[in-house]
């Protein structure tokens, strides 16, 4: 069976600290691993990741892939209180299915 | 502007009605999905659909029904058998054949909050 798991599953951290979110996988016919942020309503798309050991950033965000350990890590440096949201990752596969973990709840404090 | 309207926000079921989420995009996406959210569950897939007229069953269909009547809306009708519908539900679509190296382009819509009353 197709898994997605997200480590830890919520985390409270003070604003200026720098967090690490894990994502592993199991799946059959793996394409891209997908990293979103939602905070209230509609999950909105941070990066995509489809070859390893290739950083993306994006701001204080950066994300990298590991495709032989079947792992993904979103970093956040100097968090602030609007980086408050669940992080969601997921899996796309071919034939448009999107496997999704069930998230870590960030909360930073001021 | 191009995007996914899912109608109402808010919704609330007495115990042994059904009732239909609404979906519609104007993307000109394919394919279309309902995913329902619980806290400490993330995404579980209902129903999707790639082409009108057809539809499949997700991780999780039991006590829902779809259809596919129009490339643009993919409505959710949440039945009585449905145990426990009090959930977040949203609804996405994407396109079918990206290049490589470029995402399925899932786009959410804003979702609705179903609480049985």
């Amino acid at each position: 069976e197709d898994k997605v798991v997200q480590s830890p599953l919520s985390l409270v951290v003070h604003e200026g600290d720098t967090v690490t979110l894990n994502c592993s996988y199991e799946v059959t016919n793996f394409r891209s691993l997908l990293w979103y942020k939602q905070e209230k309503k509609a999950p909105t798309f941070l990066f995509m990741l489809t070859s390893s050991g290739i950083e993306k950033k994006s701001g204080r965000l950066s994300s990298i892939l590991d495709k032989k350990e079947l792992f993904s890590i979103l970093n956040i440096t100097a968090t602030q209180t609007g980086d408050s949201a669940i992080y969601l990752c997921a899996v796309e596969e071919y034939g448009n299915k999107l496997v999704f973990g069930a998230g870590t709840i960030l909360r930073v404090k001021s | 502007d191009g995007g996914i309207t899912q109608s109402p926000k808010y919704l609330f079921r007495k115990e042994g009605q059904n009732v239909t989420l609404s979906c519609e995009q104007n993307l000109n996406h394919d394919a279309m999905y309902w995913y329902r959210q619980d806290p400490g569950q993330g995404l579980r897939l209902i129903y999707y659909s790639q082409i009108v007229n057809d539809f499949q069953k997700g991780d999780i269909a039991e006590g829902y029904s779809v259809s596919r009547e129009k490339k643009e809306s993919f409505p959710l009708t949440v039945t009585s058998a449905q145990k426990n519908p009090t959930a977040f539900y949203l609804c996405a679509s994407s396109t079918q054949r990206p290049p490589a190296g470029i995402p399925y382009g899932y786009t959410f819509g804003s979702g609705t909050r179903l609480t049985v009353v």
